[in-house]
């Protein structure tokens, strides 16, 4: 079946270095959609990034993932992080069209040191 | 920006009784979803709702539980008995439209004991 895979549980970094979180994932489908959602401490998780066109780059809020079917890939990166990048952030599939069911990696959790 | 929001945040209940998880979503959306995430793990899907439908449901989506949402009031998730295993963080999802983005809750713990 589909499914997701974040490799990192936990990520620490100090404060202006890049940031890159791994998203890996399998499906059927030949058009799916891959998101970034990121929740931060007491909030309800919130869409960051989504994507559907291969090899296009997108970006918001100075995070950018660019989707690779050929590898099957969407690392989400930013060229220096922020104290407040500190969060959880899901990586999510969904299927042709985006049909609106979505599955969920496991989240990485980034945690950035002054 | 739009807020789903969740009450309880926190529920406690003895295995076997019956508990409703109630959702607000944003007031003109059409799609409403929950999602399961047990301590430690990915969130995964439910189910989804549309239209006083199911639309699709997962097979976490036990005969135990059931969705509604009467009257455009609460979009709710009722489970009847519970199980330990259904000791989880729910969180409720709702979009405008299938392919919209879908806006969530903070979500409600719910541990049975």
């Amino acid at each position: 079946g589909d499914s997701v895979t974040q490799t990192e549980g936990l990520v620490t970094l100090t404060e202006g270095l890049p940031v890159m979180l791994n998203c890996t994932y399998q499906t059927i489908y030949s058009n799916p959609f891959l998101f970034w959602y990121v929740q931060h401490l007491n909030e309800s998780p919130r869409l960051l990034l989504k994507s559907f066109t291969d090899n296009k780059r997108t970006e918001h809020q100075g995070f950018h993932a660019t989707l690779h079917k050929s590898s099957s890939s969407f690392h989400l990166q930013k060229s220096s992080a922020q104290l407040s990048d500190s969060a959880l952030y899901y990586c999510a599939l969904s299927g042709n069209y985006n049909q609106g069911k979505l599955i969920f990696g496991q989240g990485t959790k980034l945690s950035i040191k002054p | 920006g739009p807020k789903v929001l969740q009450i309880p945040s926190h529920q406690i209940i003895d295995m076997g009784q019956m508990v409703t998880l109630n959702c607000d979503p944003v007031s003109n959306h059409l799609y409403f979803y929950w999602y399961k995430q047990i301590l430690g793990q990915q969130m995964e899907f439910l189910v989804n709702f549309y239209n006083g439908k199911v639309m699709e449901k997962s097979k976490l989506f036990k005969d135990q539980f059931s969705v509604e949402r009467p009257d455009g009031s609460y979009f709710t998730l009722k489970i009847q008995p519970t199980a330990l295993e259904d000791s989880a963080v729910y969180f409720c999802a709702s979009s405008l439209d299938r392919d919209a983005e879908q806006f969530f809750g903070p979500g409600t713990r719910l541990t049975v004991l």
